[in-house]
Order: structure tokens, then sequence, then C-alpha cells
């Protein structure tokens, strides 16, 4: 199984300020063939389903304010939040959709500072 | 609008047994793969099982293989998960989601609790 490790586990960030969060696969997950790392970031918010914010690595969703953007490759990759806002409070969540068991990190806690 | 809303969850003993559904609406249910995942109280997601659009493949998390049985009813827009032998490990909140080979929508879920 791939074994996907945040950090830090959680993290205080002054409004508009940048947040970063890290997240680190036990092996690759960019796929040869086509070049895309299968790597998704989620948000998840008090009693709500996560919400897909960043799939393969760095494509933004619809709708996904452009101050969260992915970057990285292989096995390494990060979120950042280049101004931190009140409703960015959440937990963070990096996924691999390269092979099952399609594995989460343990979360990030955001909070304002 | 897509929308996917688990129901059959509740309070069942350790070795109990559970059908979870999955209504979903506002998009073509037949057309994609679906998952199923699972987040215990105050901990992280956990992936389940998916199933492929046809229902010709399925794969679960080591964890539940064998007590787990993910189905699906096209004709009927719904998803299906079968829980049995639970145990107190399996205590959670189970989500839906469509599966694109990204989860792009999800559920409010269910919850699962087993406890005596």
């Amino acid at each position: 199984d791939i074994v996907m490790t945040q950090s830090p586990d959680s993290l205080a960030v002054s409004l508009g300020e940048r947040a970063t969060i890290n997240c680190k696969s036990s092996q690759s997950v960019l796929w040869s063939s086509n070049n895309k790392n299968y790597l998704t970031w989620f948000q998840q918010k008090p009693g709500q389903p996560p919400k897909l914010l960043i799939s393969w690595a760095s494509t933004r969703e619809s709708g996904v304010p452009d101050r969260f953007s992915g970057s990285g490759s292989g096995t390494d990759f990060t979120l950042t939040i280049s101004s931190l806002q009140a409703e960015d409070v959440a937990v963070y969540y990096c996924q691999q959709y390269y092979s099952a068991p399609y594995t989460f990190g343990q979360g990030t806690k955001l909070e304002i500072k | 609008e897509v929308q996917l809303v688990e129901s059959g969850g509740g309070l069942v003993q350790p070795g109990g047994s559970l059908r979870l559904s999955c209504a979903a609406s506002g998009f073509t249910f037949s057309n994609y793969w679906m998952s199923w995942v699972r987040q215990a109280p105050g901990k992280g997601l956990e992936w389940v099982a998916h199933i492929r659009h046809d229902g010709g493949e399925r794969y679960y998390v080591d964890s539940v293989e064998g007590r787990f049985t993910i189905s699906r009813d096209n004709a009927k827009n719904s998803l299906y998960l079968q829980v049995n032998a639970l145990r107190a490990d399996d205590t959670a909140v189970y989500y839906c989601a469509r599966d694109r080979r990204l989860w792009d929508f999800w559920g409010q879920g269910t919850l699962v609790t087993v406890s005596s």
C-alpha cells in the first residue's frame, strides 16, 4: 500500500498570510504513460463531507478560489493557500489515486493564529 | 445538480449486519465508477471499496475484504454496501462518492455505530 504522510499535523496562520501543507507518498504516484500525478487535495469542514480542491496534483477544481494551488511531482507535493481567509479553517487531506487501496494522508488541521 | 444521499446507518451489535444505500441523481449514474469512503469519529478518511460503472469490477481495502460487499442497481440509480460481521473499528460515517479516478462529489454520509 502507498503510505501518504502529511506535515505538519496542525498549522496556525494569520489572516492574509500564506499557509503551506506538505504531502509525501511512500512511492511515486506519477503515471509515466500520461505524465500525470495521481494526487488530490481535499478540504473538510466540521460536519461536512470532504470537498475536492485540487486534482492531478495541480489542477484546481471549478469554483475553487485561486488562492489555493497545488504543486509537486512524484512523491512530494504541496498545497498552498496564498492569503488565508477565515473560511479556509478546515482539515486538509491529500490522497493518492494511483493504485488501490486509494490512501489518504492523516490530515492537517488549519487554524487562524 | 449532482446529489448523493446515503441511508441505512444505525446502531448495531458486534457481529451484526447492515445494508447501506446511496441514491444518486443529477448525473448519468451508469457511466461512473462509485466508491464508499469512511471516517471514524474524529479520525481521517479511509477508502473502503469501489465498483465499476457496470458492476463488473469491485475492489476493497484489505480490512473489509470478505465482510463487505459493494453493489449497484443502475436502473434505480443506487449504490449499496452490505456490511457484515461488524466490529467496533467499523464505527464510522460512511460516504458514497462519485469516482472518476478522483472523488468529485460526495454525499453527506450515514453513521454506523458498532457497539453492544
